[in-house]
């Protein structure tokens, strides 16, 4: 696998029910991110972490919990989601080197997110 | 508030012609801006980027322009290609902003053979 993987590509779930997505980058960088996209709206950035450890959550609801157990790997744990939830959730990956963190960002292809 | 703008949801151009793709933001701080590319089922993949500190920035067909005065930047692709059919977001940072970075909406861009 090369670049920044998402599983699953498409998610059903209902309002009561406890599922993950799960991205995994093999691109050796040291910061990931988690976005939100929904229809006709810009890319919204939920979840920073740098060097795995968080470094922003912007007003994001505690239904979505994100988890980043190493540099490669970042977790976003949904519970009693809503159907205003249903997007896309991309998983970005970046290369920060010292001060420089005007790095390019590489995305995964998503989770498409449908909540019932 | 939206500060990146992308007023044109589609485009469509013929073959061989220029395609523009203009994007407007309304944040003064913001000194780098990228372009994105995606593909239906993919994720955006990195097109191009330019830092305020020029005006202009080529790579092959692609060539972004920055009018800092205006608080605009546009994407030109010459000649476009059937390939370049694809949606487009633009995105910008600011130095107080650490690593994030603020997207415009996107606009669908057709190349017609």
């Amino acid at each position: 696998e090369t670049g920044v993987t998402q599983t699953p590509r498409h998610l059903v779930m209902g309002m009561t029910n406890k599922k993950s997505l799960k991205c995994e980058q093999h691109l050796g960088h040291n910061a990931m991110y988690w976005y939100k996209q929904s229809a006709k709206k810009p890319l919204e950035l939920m979840f920073v972490y740098n060097f795995k450890e968080q470094t922003e959550n912007n007003s994001v609801p505690s239904r979505f919990s994100p988890e980043c157990p190493n540099s490669s790997h970042l977790f976003l744990h949904l519970h009693t989601l809503q159907p205003e939830d249903s997007a896309l959730y991309l998983c970005a990956s970046s290369q920060l080197a010292g001060r420089e963190w005007r790095d390019t960002q590489y995305f995964g292809p998503g989770t498409r997110l449908t909540v019932l | 508030d939206q500060q990146v703008k992308q007023n044109s949801p589609s485009l469509s151009v013929q073959e061989g012609r220029i395609s523009i793709l203009n994007c407007d933001y309304t944040n003064s701080m913001f000194d780098y801006f990228l372009w994105y590319k995606k593909y239906p089922a993919e994720g955006p993949t990195f097109l191009i980027s330019i830092s305020s500190i020029k005006d202009k920035n080529e790579d092959g067909r692609f060539t972004v322009f920055l009018n800092k005065s205006a608080k605009h930047l546009s994407l030109h692709i010459v000649p476009s290609q059937p390939g370049d059919s694809a949606v487009y977001f633009c995105a910008a940072n600011t130095g107080l902003t650490g690593n994030q970075f603020y997207f415009g909406t996107g606009t669908s861009l057709t190349v017609i053979p």
